[in-house]
């Protein structure tokens, strides 16, 4: 069964450096998603991304952030300058039925 | 603005009880998402409503959908211990595609053999 593929599960860096995160959509699908959960709250939307360009983006996602689908496969969201409070789990969707995938563990010091 | 409403946020419930998770959304939209995630994990796709009256069941959970009332419910029938989690309810206000989702703040579920 096709599923959205995320790394790397774990990515520790220090306030004020860049991180980008990685995902791989199911296939066939034409929106991609990313969407954050800071530890014991609920999941929020970060932006999406269709036919190459981003289709909505919620207030979280400011200038820090970018997203990139840089070949066929993958699709990246960046982070230019992190935060201590960017500090969260980070999944990807794609869609159809929104298909989440199993998140990057993002830790800010 | 969007709102999506989830109650109880937390249950404690015995094995072989009956319960129900409610989630109220603001707007008018006839695309639902459940989700159950386990701790430290993604969150695993339960159910998709796609219209009023939509009613899905996997097992001891079934899932309904009012547009009209803008209620979804979550039905838990004889639970088990292994139902144990998070439940969290989404609403796509776009209707599919662009539009990500508006999620609960979820229902943490426990349930004591």
């Amino acid at each position: 069964e096709p599923e959205v593929t995320q790394t790397p599960s774990h990515q520790v860096t220090q306030m004020g450096q860049e991180v980008i995160l990685r995902c791989v959509p199911i296939s066939n699908h034409l929106y991609f998603y990313w969407y954050r959960q800071i530890l014991g709250q609920k999941v929020e939307f970060l932006v999406s991304f269709y036919n190459n360009e981003i289709s909505e983006k919620s207030e979280i996602f400011d200038d820090q952030f970018s997203v990139e689908r840089p070949d066929g496969s993958n699709f990246t969201l960046k982070i230019r300058s992190t935060k201590l409070e960017d500090s969260a789990m980070y999944f990807c969707a794609s869609s159809g039925e929104q298909y989440f995938g199993p998140g990057t563990r993002l830790t800010v010091t | 603005e969007l709102k999506v409403e989830q109650n109880p946020l937390f249950l404690s419930m015995q094995e072989g009880k009956n319960y129900t998770i409610y989630c109220n959304y603001s707007t008018t939209s006839d695309r639902l998402y459940w989700y159950r995630q386990d701790p430290g994990k993604s969150l695993e796709s339960l159910f998709v409503l796609l219209s009023n009256g939509a009613v899905k069941q996997e097992g001891r959970l079934m899932a309904s959908l009012d547009t009209k009332a803008r209620l979804s419910t979550l039905h838990i029938t004889a639970a088990v211990h292994d139902l144990s989690a998070t439940y969290f309810c989404a609403v796509d206000e776009g209707g599919g595609g662009a539009d990500g989702l508006t999620f609960g703040k979820g229902t943490h579920l426990i349930i004591q053999p």
